[in-house]
């Protein structure tokens, strides 16, 4: 079965530190793999993707995520955390033989610290 | 307006109401959906649109009844919802073949 497990519901880190949230997924054929954040009362904003190539995957805001086959893993790293960058977190996959349909974890919420 | 945009964003309805739903893509893709998201729960596909032919019917009750008259527009009807439908309604679109969804900000509803 297709599936995204988040497995940390609630995370809290201090400004200025790194962040690393986790994803994993389960997928049968080659997966597209995405990160989207929403903060409060918006919708979800893409911030990265991976489709093939380059396992690491820069995106906006100074988010980065890698994906890792042998792990069915595609976590989301950022260096140094910004007050702003509280929000929720969502990992989905997805893929050609999905006709277009995202599969969505369960979410992370980033508190951050002053 | 650039990107996907949702109206109202903010809707309060009585259980006998019937209301709708608006989302529009400035994006040129063909593909729409609509999703649910409840507190504390995954977000949850409704309805799939791929160039103006619904795709998908994720087990939807009869009471939201989703239009696509484009590749542009989507509604999505609402008549007589229970309380457990409060709850944000996301659009989304996408060019098929890329994959990638773009979202609205939503529109929250609260039914009384």
């Amino acid at each position: 079965a297709q599936s995204v497990t988040q497995p940390d519901i609630h995370i809290t880190v201090s400004e200025g530190a790194s962040l690393e949230l986790r994803c994993n997924y389960s997928y049968g054929a080659t997966p597209y793999l995405f990160w989207y954040v929403q903060s409060p009362g918006q919708g979800l904003q893409l911030l990265l993707k991976y489709f093939s190539g380059d396992t690491l995957v820069q995106g906006i805001k100074g988010f980065e995520a890698e994906f890792k086959r042998s792990q069915s893993s595609f976590n989301l790293r950022k260096p140094s955390v910004h007050w702003s960058d509280a929000a929720e977190y969502f990992c989905a996959v997805g893929g050609s033989s999905n006709t277009g349909k995202l599969i969505f974890g369960q979410g992370t919420t980033l508190q951050v610290k002053p | 307006e650039t990107g996907v945009t949702q109206t109202p964003r903010h809707l309060v309805m009585g259980m006998t109401n019937k209301k709708s739903l608006k989302c529009e893509q400035h994006l040129g893709h063909n593909a729409m959906y609509w999703y649910k998201q409840s507190a504390k729960k995954p977000l949850e596909l409704m309805f799939v649109y791929n160039f103006k032919e619904q795709t998908e019917n994720n087990s939807v009750p009869s009471r939201f009844s989703p239009e696509c008259p484009n590749s542009s527009h989507l509604f999505l009807h609402l008549h007589t919802l229970q309380p457990e439908d409060s709850a944000l309604y996301l659009c989304a679109s996408s060019q098929r073949g890329q994959e990638t969804q773009y979202f609205g900000p939503g529109t929250r509803l609260l039914v009384l």
